[in-house]
């Protein structure tokens, strides 16, 4: 099983909503990662967990909080988001934190529209 | 900041021809990535070449690399429709993160 699974793959919520992103991955994967993608743009980086241990954030705003419950779960909670926080969310995955000899797995994404 | 620049930005060509992309960086680099993305989808791995590789195949798909000129190339021979894509080349910045390049749509028409 190589893939990454991302839930919902649409959402649509309001500035006031709160709502959550989720993303699993059944290959004994230790770290997962958090992207946003504009359109026709590549995709940012958010977050970086390893080993169920946030290590990287890359300044997000704190209206995302990221969440590893274990190791095979990835959730993304979303509060107050602004209009300009639609994107296409992509969750991913790597059998190590070492990028030297890893390759990265993507989920299909959540649309995600904040009106 | 992005640390790769990809040009063409778009690329149309007819079935059956070649196609070259073309990524530039800035900094030193352990191995370089190339993904595809299809229209609003994820990102799908194509082929990694390290540091001290100066060309790698894997079918039709050729990638050179330049650490000299920090560039490199993707070539796809004998295109297909189905290789209508975004493609993007991603550098390890650091230890943990990966960073996309501006990516080349490639649109092949039948």
């Amino acid at each position: 099983d190589t893939e990454v699974t991302q839930t919902p793959k649409h959402l649509v919520m309001g500035m006031t909503n709160k709502k959550s992103l989720k993303c699993e991955q059944h290959m004994g994967h230790r770290a997962m990662y958090w992207y946003k993608q504009k359109a026709k743009k590549p995709p940012e980086l958010m977050f970086v967990y390893s080993y169920e241990k946030l290590s990287i954030n890359e300044s997000v705003p704190s209206r995302f909080s990221p969440e590893c419950p274990n190791s095979s779960l990835l959730n993304l909670h979303l509060h107050a988001l602004q209009p300009e926080d639609s994107a296409l969310y992509l969750c991913a995955s790597s059998p190590t934190p070492a990028l030297a000899k890893n390759i990265q797995y993507f989920g299909a994404g959540t649309r995600l529209s904040v009106l | 900041s992005q640390q790769g620049e990809e040009d063409p930005q778009a690329l149309s060509i007819q079935e059956g021809e070649n196609a070259t992309m073309n990524c530039s960086y800035k900094t030193s680099i352990n191995n370089l990535q190339w993904y595809r993305q299809n229209s609003g989808r994820g990102l799908v791995h194509l082929i990694l070449i390290r540091s001290n590789e100066r060309e790698k195949h894997s079918g039709r798909l050729r990638v050179t690399l330049d650490t000299s000129k920090k560039s490199s190339s993707l070539l796809i021979t004998a295109s297909r429709a189905a290789d209508t894509a975004s493609y993007f080349c991603a550098t390890d910045r650091s230890f943990q993160k990966l960073v996309f390049g501006t990516g080349t749509r490639l649109l092949v028409s039948p």
